[in-house]
């Protein structure tokens, strides 16, 4: 069962322009990561944000997160080619010990 | 390169058979994590070890198992096996034996191909 679902589903931009995904979840967490997949190749982790958090930045990515809408955002700025995959958020449940991914977001950055 | 090392790369087998993944961590994380990814369930969580005892149960048929070993190698083992499992499945490793607070470190995966 996916616990997180991302929207949208796939985004195409040009070089240059910001990424937006969105990522929405159902049960209350302790932190949320996004992760980054280039097509069939593993997940490379991103950035984990903490339930207490609001904002985090790494690079050109930026993170935030609204527990009171169970949402999150990550924005990549000044995208590239490179940037192309498929992108996830990863949240646990609150509870669980379990790390449950959701559907992603391909994006598409076009040269 | 994330030292996360998954072996084979690829796998093709019958229906009805059983076949061995086997995943090495990255040096000095305890933790070892198993993920299926397929188009039309996505990436499912299937079951974590942490220092050699299962730690975590997701979406784990009974017709699949998992160990971790002494030396901190995991192999999931896949039986019976039927179209629907052809898959890429996935081992992670972290350093904490709680998921959520510290990132996953992914292999590169075994595709199988259950024909």
């Amino acid at each position: 069962s996916q616990q997180g679902e991302e929207d949208p589903q796939a985004l195409s931009i040009q070089e240059g322009e910001n990424a937006t995904m969105n990522c929405s979840y159902k049960t209350s967490i302790n932190n949320l990561q996004w992760y980054r997949q280039n097509s069939g190749r593993g997940l490379v982790h991103l950035i984990l944000i903490r339930s207490n958090e609001r904002e985090k930045h790494s690079g050109r990515l930026r993170v935030t997160l609204d527990t009171s809408k169970k949402s999150s955002s990550l924005l990549i700025t000044a995208s590239r080619a490179a940037d192309t995959a498929s992108y996830f958020c990863a949240t646990d449940g609150g509870a669980t010990n379990k790390l449950i991914f959701g559907t992603g977001t391909l994006l598409a950055v076009q040269p | 390169d994330s030292g996360v090392t998954q072996t084979p790369k690829h796998l093709i087998t019958a229906t009805g058979q059983r076949v061995t993944l086997r995943c090495s961590p990255r040096s000095g994380d305890l933790s070892v994590y198993w993920y299926q990814q397929s188009l039309d369930q996505g990436l499912q969580f299937l079951i974590q070890y942490y220092n050699g005892e299962e730690r975590a149960k997701g979406n784990i048929l009974e017709r699949f198992s998992a160990q971790q070993f002494p030396d901190l190698h995991s192999e999931l083992n896949l039986s019976s096996l039927e179209l629907g499992d052809s898959a890429l499945y996935f081992c992670a490793s972290s350093s904490q034996g709680a998921a959520y607070n510290s990132p996953l470190h992914f292999g590169n995966g075994t595709r199988l191909t259950v024909t």
